[in-house]
């Protein structure tokens, strides 16, 4: 059974400031992880993922997140926030041979002026 | 790439009724998925098909769900007799299925049901 914990649904950061967002995985098989955002009234859009190559995965607008074993986790930054990141982010994981996603209950991100 | 449609956006019905939603994936790819949201959760597995087939069942999915892909393309979801508890926001997803466990899923914009 795999399963998802995503650690604090909601995440106020200033403009400019580090973005994390924390996800933390149950799985047994190996991984594979991944980020969604979600804008109000729109779908999932990915913004990375970790298929078993490079542990730190690089993603769309600047995001990135890092594969850790040994931590069980798969934990989002971006350097410096932007008012545009405000969204509701998702971590999932599925494995190998299983093509259902299971999610996180999500991490609303706020951005502060 | 038009990507996921999905239709209605959103659709009110009194409890008891039947609802259908429509999902029309991109046009090359084979696996479609669809998944629920409740208010507060993350999106939550229902089923999802290899081109017609259907392959995969949650146990979420009860006897009054019913989802149809005929002839691999567009799928539907039915909801019998519904129910106050089947309010929520169902989503819709398809992947090429060339990478099996991670294939990226492109999801529509998906169709908010309320049951009064």
């Amino acid at each position: 059974a795999q399963s998802v914990t995503q650690l604090g649904s909601h995440v106020s950061v200033s403009e400019g400031a580090l973005v994390l967002l924390r996800c933390n995985y149950s799985s047994s098989v190996p991984p594979y992880l991944f980020w969604y955002v979600q804008y109000p009234n729109q779908g999932l859009q990915l913004l990375l993922k970790y298929t078993s190559a490079a542990t730190l995965v690089k993603g769309i607008n600047g995001f990135e997140a890092e594969f850790k074993k040994s931590e069980t986790s798969f934990h989002l930054t971006k350097p410096s926030a932007h008012m545009s990141d405000a969204a509701e982010y998702f971590c999932a994981v599925s494995g190998t041979g299983s093509y259902q996603l299971t999610f996180g209950k999500g991490t609303k991100l706020s951005v502060i002026p | 790439d038009t990507g996921v449609s999905q239709d209605p956006r959103h659709k009110i019905t009194k409890r008891g009724q039947n609802v259908t939603f429509r999902c029309d994936p991109i046009s090359e790819h084979n696996r479609l998925y669809w998944y629920r949201q409740t208010l507060g959760q993350g999106p939550e597995f229902l089923t999802y098909f290899q081109n017609e087939a259907q392959l995969e069942k949650s146990r979420l999915l009860s006897d009054r769900f019913s989802a149809e892909r005929p002839k691999g393309s567009f799928s539907t979801l039915e909801i019998q007799r519904t129910e106050q508890g089947d309010s929520a926001m169902y989503l819709c997803a398809s992947s090429l299925g060339r990478l099996a466990g991670a294939d990226e899923q492109f999801f529509g914009p998906g169709t908010r049901l309320t049951v009064l």
